[in-house]
């Protein structure tokens, strides 16, 4: 069975300081895709990245980092330097390759960075 | 380039009728996805369509259908609303089926049941 587990529903800290958002995965197909998505309050989900089964390279953008951990199932994101702007909610989620385009969706954190 | 468009944004409706949401991908895009978030179930996939066909479905009941168009615009249809139908229903584009591609969503309806 698929499934994205966010054990964090709700993180809270102040400007500039770093924080991991946590997501553990399930599935049994060999070939599958992680996503991490933002949520601001407008609704809209927005892509940050997308990582195949078969990459499990480490990935940095700015002030975003991405750790893909086969061997523990775990997909984590880190904002480094937090800013107020970075508050939202953060969905991680997982499709496999034989389910086309379904993807599945963890509960979601929500992130509150405080001035 | 435009992105996703979705309308309305807003829609309140009453128990026992029928909506229709609207969903245009951004241009090239064919592959048409289509998920419903609530605060209870979260983020849960209803339908995906590519070349005016549906290709996967969720685990909805049959009150929740959709098309898509020759244009790639795509819609879903609920009929016979409950109240639990409340929620943010989103739309994604893609060019083609498969996450390869990936997926690029829309702002969203926000559908009110009373």
């Amino acid at each position: 069975a698929q499934k994205v587990t966010q054990a964090q529903t709700e993180i809270s800290v102040v400007e500039k300081e770093d924080v991991t958002l946590d997501c553990v995965y399930e599935t049994r197909d060999t070939t599958y895709y992680l996503f991490w998505y933002k949520q601001p309050p407008s609704g809209e989900l927005v892509f940050l990245i997308r990582r195949n089964s078969f990459d499990e390279q480490n990935e940095i953008s700015g002030r975003y980092s991405w750790n893909f951990q086969k061997s523990t199932s775990s997909f984590n994101f880190t904002i480094t330097a937090s800013q107020v702007v970075d508050s939202a909610v953060y969905f991680c989620a997982l499709s496999e390759a034989q389910r086309g385009g379904k993807l599945i969706f963890g509960q979601g954190t929500e992130l509150s960075v405080k001035p | 380039k435009a992105g996703v468009t979705q309308t309305p944004r807003y829609l309140i409706k009453t128990r026992g009728q029928q909506v229709t949401l609207s969903c245009s991908p951004i241009s090239g895009h064919r592959s048409v996805s289509w998920y419903q978030q609530t605060p209870g179930q979260g983020l849960q996939f209803l339908f995906e369509y590519f070349s005016e066909t549906q290709r996967n479905k969720g685990n909805f009941p049959g009150r929740f259908s959709g098309r898509q168009f020759s244009n790639s615009r795509s819609e879903m249809n609920v009929s016979t609303l409950e109240l639990g139908d409340s929620a943010l229903y989103l739309c994604a584009s893609s060019l083609a089926p498969g996450t390869n591609y990936g997926y690029t969503f829309g702002s969203g309806t926000r559908l009110t049941v009373v």
